[in-house]
């Protein structure tokens, strides 16, 4: 079965531009969660995504938003970027009912 | 505050030379304790999940414990291909999914 798949795996933006990230979660998983990682340290919640609700948020500024679509598949959207949104911004999914989350590769975005 | 603490930052063996990584947390009623391997510029992968204290978990050479305060990652007789970062995350009784982790710990087996 394929993981957690996530596009692109590189990006790099200028600082005041938007990003879009995107994340498909392992089938029959219909939770989503994206989180922060910024070099050497681990990484931050910012949102839970359950049948298409946000569940959670994180200690993020509302520059940053997201989706999820009716696939379960999610969207990570981050305006006005700044030079400290770079990072790996990873997204997990979960089978409804269980603990554990899966993570994806991860998307690398370098903000200049 | 939920609050996940990993000890050492980093870590260098000899192969074959076992060790022990710690994680200390605090946490609103802990739903379960996660370990994770991550190897540079990947995203973390799975290892364990500990429910409660006393709880055991073993795969290949790595060994899960956990207390009320803290949980170890044993390495038994480690392989050059199990440097990487070890995390440890906990999930509090938020209400939501989300995961509060440390800082991880670099390990580095050398042959």
């Amino acid at each position: 079965d394929a993981g957690v798949t996530q596009s692109p795996t590189h990006l790099i933006k200028t600082r005041g531009q938007h990003v879009t990230l995107r994340c498909s979660p392992i089938s029959g998983h219909k939770s989503v969660s994206w989180y922060q990682q910024v070099l050497g340290q681990g990484p931050q919640f910012i949102f839970q995504y359950y049948e298409k609700e946000e569940r959670g948020r994180g200690n993020f500024p509302d520059r940053f938003s997201a989706r999820q679509f009716p696939n379960y598949s999610s969207e990570l959207n981050v305006n006005a970027l700044l030079l400290g949104d770079s990072a790996l911004y990873l997204c997990a999914s979960k089978v409804s009912g269980g603990e554990t989350q899966y993570f994806g590769p991860g998307t690398r975005l370098l903000v200049l | 505050e939920d609050q996940v603490t990993q000890s050492p930052e980093a870590l260098r063996l000899q192969e074959g030379e076992s060790s022990s990584l710690n994680c200390s947390y605090t946490v609103s009623g802990l739903r379960g304790l996660f370990w994770y391997r991550q190897d540079p510029g990947k995203g973390p992968e799975f290892l364990f999940t500990l429910y409660s204290a006393g709880e055991e978990k073993e795969k290949e050479r790595l060994k899960a414990t956990l207390t009320k305060k803290e949980s170890f990652l044993h390495i038994t007789a480690p392989k050059p291909e199990d440097s990487a970062t070890y995390l440890c995350a906990v999930f509090p009784n938020t209400g939501f999914q989300k995961l509060v982790f440390g800082t991880g710990t670099r390990l580095l087996v050398s042959p």
